[in-house]
């Protein structure tokens, strides 16, 4: 079945830091990719996506590029802000949603 | 938009209880209806999904006859741990698919409950 692997966390980062979080994913055909944000006592919200290879999918400063050669969706933002602080999981979809194990990600001021 | 709850947000109960755990889409309409459950740092594993007005489906390894699903209404669908034990202590998140409102209906976007701790003592 497919599967996911992502960065384990956590991880802590001054306010303006770049941030990547590592994400490398196994799936048969072509599949479509995700990264979700889990904020403290909410759901899984989607952040991005990407549906095909070289996609690159942004939203609110983050960015992923659908790298098929290299099987990777790695997560990245120029300069990252206290209220980043949350846990992210990448995720890929064949027939159904298979996650990482997310990582936690805290910004310090 | 697309709004999902969950209730309640927390549970403790004695073994050999059951527990049921709501499910709602706030503002739309979800046809189908998923349920995780996550351990402490681990990933969200997919137990099954429920169409409305259908019997649920569900993944291997999971019991049907302890993991009760209804999916009764396009609104709502309840999970029931039924002669809960200590080891089904986890954290359940359901998730609901396709915002429709009369537009275009998002393919495979899924959109999040927040979780119900649930611990059996």
């Amino acid at each position: 079945g497919d599967s996911v692997t992502q960065m384990e966390g956590p991880v802590t980062l001054s306010e303006e830091a770049f941030l990547t979080i590592n994400c490398t994913y196994t799936a048969t055909g072509y599949p479509s990719l995700f990264w979700y944000v889990q904020y403290p006592g909410e759901g899984l919200q989607l952040l991005l996506k990407a549906t095909k290879a070289d996609d690159k999918g942004s939203n609110k400063g983050f960015e992923a590029t659908y790298r098929k050669e290299t099987t990777s969706f790695h997560l990245e933002k120029g300069s990252v802000q206290v209220s980043d602080s949350a846990v992210y999981f990448c995720a890929v979809i064949n027939e159904k949603l298979t996650f990482g194990t997310g990582t936690r990600l805290t910004i310090i001021p | 938009g697309a709004v999902v709850s969950q209730h309640p947000s927390w549970v403790i109960c004695k073994s050999g209880t059951s527990v049921k755990i709501e499910c709602r889409s706030l503002d739309f309409q979800a046809t189908t209806m998923f349920w995780y459950r996550q351990f402490p740092k681990q990933s969200l594993m997919l137990m099954a999904t429920s169409n409305e007005g259908s019997k649920a489906t569900y993944e291997q390894g999971v019991e049907k006859d302890k993991f009760l699903i209804n999916h009764a209404s396009l609104t709502l669908s309840t999970l029931t741990v039924t002669s809960a034990h200590p080891e089904d202590s986890s954290f359940y998140i359901c998730s609901a698919r396709g915002p429709s409102r009369g537009g275009p209906v998002i393919r495979n976007e899924q959109f999040f409950g927040p979780g119900t701790r649930l611990t059996v003592l």
